[in-house]
């Protein structure tokens, strides 16, 4: 079973409105971790934003919001006042704890959404 | 935040050969990893890198097509041998902070194989 589900292949948005990218979530542990990334067209992966499964107020940073439901296991990655710079791949991905050390398990990633941002 | 140096960016290589990726970390990290990316798909981890160990492989990825070297905490690389137009796809690095809220990558480097 797909552990990170991003149903949107594609979006578009025009400049200064936002968009919401979708992110749904599988994982029985209690402890996990969400992460999102930006991808431009050069290839990088630039960390956007991160959620825990135990924070109690929704992530945010500057136009990037996380709108989280635990209980409907979703990560929407919000983005306010979309800016032509926005255009690229996002993806969402978690973490969750491994054994009995607690040490972090690697990440696993959705499938990415492509954002395109017009004029 | 941990800042990742990789290189080369990009590199053309010919089939047959093989190219090192590597991966340089400003501040000392436990765990690198490192992902492969195929044109137009989501990341792929090949294997997990701790030092002082041997690197730990995900299924479908071998030793023998992708060694991997983490010789100290801020240092790993990652062999593409053998290559074949198949490999062709962006490799990444990849280090966990402190926090368990932390990973950081590094540029990427893209390979083309001809």
């Amino acid at each position: 079973a797909q552990k990170i589900t991003q149903t949107q292949p594609g979006m578009f948005v025009q400049e200064k409105e936002a968009v919401t990218l979708d992110c749904t979530y599988d994982t029985s542990d209690p402890s996990y971790g969400l992460f999102w990334y930006k991808q431009p067209s050069s290839g990088e992966m630039i960390f956007l934003i991160y959620q825990g499964s135990y924070d109690q107020q929704n992530a945010t940073e500057g136009r990037y919001s996380l709108n989280f439901q635990k209980a409907r296991k979703s990560a929407n990655l919000v983005i306010s006042a979309s800016q032509l710079g926005d255009s690229a791949m996002y993806f969402c991905a978690m973490r969750e704890y491994v054994g009995d050390t607690g040490t972090a398990s690697k990440l696993t990633f959705g499938t990415g959404t492509r954002l395109q941002v017009t004029l | 935040s941990a800042v990742i140096s990789q290189k080369p960016s990009r590199d053309i290589c010919q089939r047959g050969t093989s190219l090192t990726i590597q991966c340089q970390v400003d501040s000392q990290v436990t765990m690198m990893f490192w992902y492969r990316q195929q044109p137009g798909q989501s990341l792929t981890l090949i294997a997990t890198a701790n030092q002082g160990s041997e690197a730990t492989y995900e299924s479908g990825f071998v030793i023998d097509k992708f060694p991997i070297s983490r010789p100290n905490l801020t240092f790993s690389t990652l062999t593409v041998s053998n290559m074949s137009p198949e490999d062709s796809s962006i490799y990444l690095c990849s280090a966990e902070g402190e926090g368990f809220s932390e990973a950081f990558f590094g540029q990427g480097t893209r390979l083309t194989v001809v």
